[in-house]
């Protein structure tokens, strides 16, 4: 069954550091997420993207956050200077048609 | 401000009970809404419901949906110890992104 894979499955990066997190949806799927769950909270939505370009993002989603797809196949997000209260799981996911998502294992981010 | 509430919170049942877990939701724009199993990492999709009172099947688990009372409910039967997880449920507006519920945690013990 196709899945959306996430690279790396832990990340530990200093405050003030810029973290880069990988995702590779499904294959012909056209709408890509980022979510993110601090630990015991609920999945909170980051940013939708469609067509190259950013279609939905939430406050969360403020200037140290950036998605980029850099070719065919990658989605990832960037997180400038990373803060303490950055640190949550991380998921990506994609869909077809824009309902049905698949998510991806998830990014934990720890920020020390 | 779109908003999915799920109730219990938490719940703890011996193995071989029947539980049901309660979404409900107030929403401008309403497509779908979808269940999710979260154990160690990432949602698992179990269900997808669009349309009022046809149940969904899958094993033991069943789920139905109630358009003009905004809740959906998810059944577990005979549950097993390897239910145990987060249960996330989300609504789909279909012009926007899901909204999530904070899940309820259930632990089934032997």
């Amino acid at each position: 069954e196709p899945e959306v894979t996430q690279t790396p499955s832990h990340q530990v990066t200093q405050m003030g550091q810029e973290v880069i997190l990988r995702c590779v949806p499904i294959s012909n799927h056209l709408y890509f997420y980022w979510y993110r769950q601090i630990l015991g909270q609920k999945v909170e939505f980051l940013v939708s993207f469609y067509n190259n370009e950013i279609s939905e993002k939430s406050e969360i989603f403020d200037d140290q956050f950036s998605v980029e797809r850099p070719d065919g196949s990658n989605f990832t997000l960037k997180i400038r200077s990373t803060k303490l209260e950055d640190s949550a799981m991380y998921f990506c996911a994609s869909s077809e048609t824009g309902g049905g998502y698949t998510f991806g294992s998830g990014t934990r981010l720890t920020v020390v | 401000e779109d908003k999915v509430v799920q109730s219990p919170l938490s719940l703890v049942v011996h193995e071989g009970d029947t539980v049901t877990l309660n979404c409900s939701y107030e929403v401008t724009n309403f497509r779908s809404l979808l269940w999710y199993k979260q154990e160690k990492k990432a949602p698992t999709f179990l269900f997808m419901l669009t349309s009022s009172g046809i149940e969904k099947k899958s094993g033991r688990l069943s789920s139905i949906l109630d358009k003009k009372e905004l809740f959906s409910i998810l059944n577990i039967t005979a549950t097993q110890t390897g239910d145990s997880a987060v249960y996330l449920c989300a609504v789909d507006p279909g012009y926007s992104t899901l909204t999530f519920g904070k899940g309820t945690m259930l632990l089934v013990s032997p």
